[in-house]
C-alpha cells in the first residue's frame, strides 16, 4: 500500500523568506499524481499544487514551486517570498490514476506540516 | 471559498444522540467524499459517492450512515457515537471519481460527550 510521510510536524519562515516543506512516499507504481492541500487555521482545505508523474519538469504556481524527485520519491514544496497568509497546515498527497476503487484512487495524505510565517 | 458548504460547522452531541451532517456542492461534479480529520493523524477517507452510488466504504462503523440523494448533496447520519469519533468531518467533491483534484468544505467540528 502506498504511503506519505511529512518528517516536519511544524516548520517557521521569516515574511518574504523563503522556506521547503519535504515530502516522501512509497509506491511500486510508475503513473500516479502529487499534491500539496493547504489548510488555513479554521478554513477550508484548497489545492496548492499538482504534479503529474510522468512529467518531468517541475510543477509552479505564482510563489509555489515542487521539486519532485521521482526516483527517490520525494516531493517537497516551496514557498517563495512567505506571506502572513501562508501560515497554514500543509498535507502532501498521493494519488493513483483511474477511479475510486478499492485502496485504487483514493487521495493518501500524510500527517501535515504546520507553517508558521513571523511578521 | 471552494464551492462546497457543511452544515453545522460545530457540533456537540451526547452518545446516545442522532444528529446528521449536510454538505452541498455548486461544482456541479458528480463524486462526493466524507473524510475523518483527527489531530496528528492522516485524513481518513470514509466514505465516496459516485452519481448518487456509494463506490468505496473504508471500514466505517456502521453507527456512520452516509446518504446522497442527489450530486449536489451528501448527508452523514450519527448515531450512538463514541468519545474517539470526535474529530473534524470534511466533505469533499471532483468532478468525477477518476479526478484527482478535490474540493474541500470547511468541516464540521464534532464532539461526542
Amino acid at each position: 500500500a502506498q504511503t506519505v510521510t511529512q518528517s516536519q510536524p511544524e516548520m517557521s519562515v521569516q515574511e518574504a523568506e523563503t522556506v521547503t516543506l519535504s515530502c516522501t512516499y512509497d509506491t511500486s507504481e510508475s503513473d500516479y499524481y502529487l499534491f500539496w492541500y493547504k489548510q488555513p487555521p479554521s478554513r477550508q482545505m484548497i489545492l496548492v499544487i499538482r504534479q503529474e508523474a510522468y512529467k518531468q519538469q517541475n510543477a509552479t504556481e505564482n510563489r509555489f514551486s515542487v521539486n519532485f524527485q521521482k526516483a527517490a520519491k520525494s516531493f517537497s514544496l516551496k514557498i517563495s517570498d512567505s506571506q502572513l497568509g501562508d501560515a497554514a497546515m500543509y498535507f502532501c498527497a498521493y494519488r493513483s490514476p483511474g477511479p475510486v476503487r478499492g485502496s485504487q484512487g483514493n487521495l493518501i495524505f500524510g500527517k501535515g506540516t504546520k507553517l508558521s510565517v513571523k511578521p | 471559498e471552494t464551492g462546497v458548504t457543511q452544515t453545522p460547522r460545530h457540533l456537540v452531541m451526547g452518545m446516545t444522540n442522532k444528529k446528521s451532517l449536510k454538505c452541498e456542492q455548486h461544482l456541479g461534479h458528480n463524486a462526493m467524499y466524507w473524510y475523518k480529520q483527527s489531530a496528528k493523524k492522516p485524513l481518513e477517507l470514509m466514505f465516496v459517492y459516485s452519481l448518487e452510488e456509494r463506490v468505496e466504504n473504508n471500514s466505517v462503523p456502521s453507527r456512520f450512515s452516509p446518504e446522497c440523494p442527489n450530486s449536489s448533496h451528501l448527508f452523514l447520519h450519527l448515531h450512538t457515537l463514541q468519545p474517539e469519533d470526535s474529530a473534524l468531518y470534511l466533505c469533499a467533491s471532483s468532478q468525477d471519481i477518476t479526478s484527482g483534484e478535490q474540493y474541500f468544505g470547511p468541516g464540521t467540528r464534532l464532539t461526542v460527550t
